[in-house]
C-alpha cells in the first residue's frame, strides 16, 4: 500500500512543492515512480527509480527516498505543473499506486 | 517513436464481458524485456494497475480480479487483448495500455508510455 501525502496542495507559482509517498512496507528504490496526470491526459512518467528523470522531463522536478519514504520536489513551480501526482511501486506485483496528491495554485 | 492505442466498446451492459485491445508501433513484444499493462482509472480517483504480459509470454494479475482477467498478445498485429468478464458498474472507468521495458533489458522498468485511454461505461 502506497499513501501520498498531503491529499491536496496548494501553492502559487515560483514556490516549492514537496510531495510524500509513503509505502506500507519496504520498496527497493530501483522501482518507485513518479507520474503526473493533467484533466482528461494519461498519466505521464516523471521520474523512475526514486531519483532518475525520465526524457524531456524539466530538471525542476527531482525524486529521492529510500525504504518506505519517497519524495517528489518541484523546485520551481510553474502554471503547467499544478496537476495530480502519483507515486508507483513497479518491484512486485500487484504493482500499486498511490491515491494521488492533488497540487493547485493557491 | 513509441505509441499506444487502447480500442473497444464504450457502452457494455452487467454481466457482458469486456474485450479491448492495445494496438502499438515503434517497439516489438517479441524483444526482450518487453511489457505491455493494462491500468483503469475509474472517474476522480487513482490508477489501478490489471494486468501485464510480457515479451515471453508471461502473464500478471491483479490479485482482486484474476478470476475475471485474461490478457493476451498478438505479436504478428502489434496487439495485446484484455478481456474482462462479468462487468458490473463498478468497472466504469478509462481503460490505459503502457509499456514497460524492464531493467534487465536497459531499461527503467516503469509505465512509459501510455495510450491515451479508453472510456468504457458498463450501464444497464
Amino acid at each position: 500500500l502506497l499513501t501520498q501525502s498531503p491529499g491536496t496542495l496548494s501553492l502559487s507559482p515560483g514556490e516549492r512543492a514537496t510531495l510524500s509517498c509513503r509505502a506500507s512496507e519496504s520498496v527497493k528504490s530501483t522501482n518507485l515512480a513518479w507520474y503526473q496526470q493533467k484533466p482528461g491526459q494519461a498519466p505521464r512518467l516523471l521520474i523512475y527509480a526514486a531519483s532518475s528523470t525520465a526524457t524531456g522531463v524539466p530538471d525542476r522536478f527531482s525524486g529521492s527516498g529510500s525504504g518506505r519514504d519517497f519524495t517528489l520536489t518541484i523546485s520551481r513551480l510553474e502554471p503547467d505543473d499544478f496537476a495530480i501526482y502519483y507515486c508507483q511501486q513497479y518491484g512486485r506485483t500487484p504493482i500499486t499506486f498511490g491515491q494521488g496528491t492533488r497540487l493547485e495554485i493557491k | 517513436q513509441v505509441t499506444l492505442r487502447e480500442s473497444g466498446p464504450a457502452l457494455l451492459k452487467p454481466t457482458q464481458t469486456l474485450t479491448l485491445t492495445c494496438s502499438f508501433s515503434g517497439f516489438s513484444l517479441t524483444s526482450t524485456g518487453m511489457c505491455v499493462n493494462w491500468v483503469r482509472q475509474p472517474p476522480g480517483k487513482a490508477p489501478e494497475w490489471l494486468a501485464r504480459i510480457d515479451w515471453d509470454d508471461d502473464k500478471y494479475y491483479s490479485t482482486s480480479l484474476q478470476t475475471r482477467l485474461t490478457i493476451s498478445k498478438d505479436t504478428s498485429r502489434n496487439q495485446v487483448v484484455l478481456r474482462l468478464t462479468n462487468v458490473d458498474p463498478a468497472d466504469t472507468a478509462t481503460y490505459y495500455c503502457a509499456r514497460t521495458l524492464t531493467m534487465a533489458a536497459g531499461g527503467n522498468g516503469a509505465f512509459d508510455p501510455w495510450g491515451l485511454g479508453t472510456l468504457v461505461t458498463v450501464s444497464s
